[in-house]
């Protein structure tokens, strides 16, 4: 079957736009997470769902990064108002029920966004 | 959540075994060790994990250490295609998982 599917999977932007980055997790995996990966840097959580519960955000870096996960399928990651630090890989995951410590995440490869 | 020690590289032959070592030393009793590995520009893609048994699929195997303070991943017979950086994780809550900077495994011909 299909695994992680990101998109798009290259994105430029200018310093201040708004950026959406989308994420269609493996069917009928509940959970999902977003880390991003910047250059010559470890991947670094940044937020994860899991099916109705409230998402745990501990790890986004500012108030301009939100997500958003509709019908527990589709995730969207917005950046808003981006800077060049802001550049990175972005990866999602995801993993299936009942998730648990014993549920490995399988990752798509990425979207790569460079702020100009 | 537990942290990992990895060697920063480590080579190998073609057609060898590749045995990369995973210090977890603060492991607690109910923390998996899982490895992914990651080839340049792709996403990571996961190879194996355990929790204290020995493990085996069709990518490696996995030995871990009755005190479980230590692991070591075993490519049985390693290619040039298994040329990644290795990631030796131990997982945190929410299952999120915590990455270290990994062993860059560089396969020879």
């Amino acid at each position: 079957g299909a695994g992680v599917s990101q998109s798009p999977s290259n994105k430029v932007t200018e310093k201040g736009k708004d950026v959406e980055l989308r994420c269609d997790p493996i069917s009928g995996h509940t959970a999902l997470y977003w880390y991003r990966q910047s250059l010559g840097q470890g991947l670094e959580f940044l937020i994860y769902f899991q099916g109705n519960s409230a998402p745990d955000k501990s790890g986004l870096p500012s108030d301009r990064f939100s997500a958003e996960r509709t019908g527990g399928s589709v995730s969207t990651l917005t950046i808003q108002r981006t800077q060049q630090e802001d550049s990175a890989v972005y990866l999602c995951a995801s993993s299936p029920f009942p998730t648990g410590r014993n549920q490995p995440q399988h990752f798509g490869d990425g979207t790569r966004l460079s702020i100009l | 959540d537990a942290k990992t020690t990895q060697p920063t590289s480590m080579d190998c032959a073609e057609g060898r075994a590749a045995n990369l070592p995973c210090n977890h030393s603060t492991i607690s009793g109910n923390e998996y060790v899982y490895w992914y590995r990651q080839i340049h520009s792709q996403g990571p893609q996961y190879i194996i994990h355990g929790l204290k048994n020995n493990e085996t699929n069709e990518m490696a195997s996995l030995i871990i250490t009755e005190d479980r303070k230590s692991s070591t991943l075993i490519l049985p017979h390693a290619t040039l295609r298994d040329t990644a950086v290795y990631y030796c994780i131990v997982i945190g809550g929410y299952n999120k998982l915590i990455f270290g900077a990994g062993t860059r495994l560089a396969v020879h011909p």
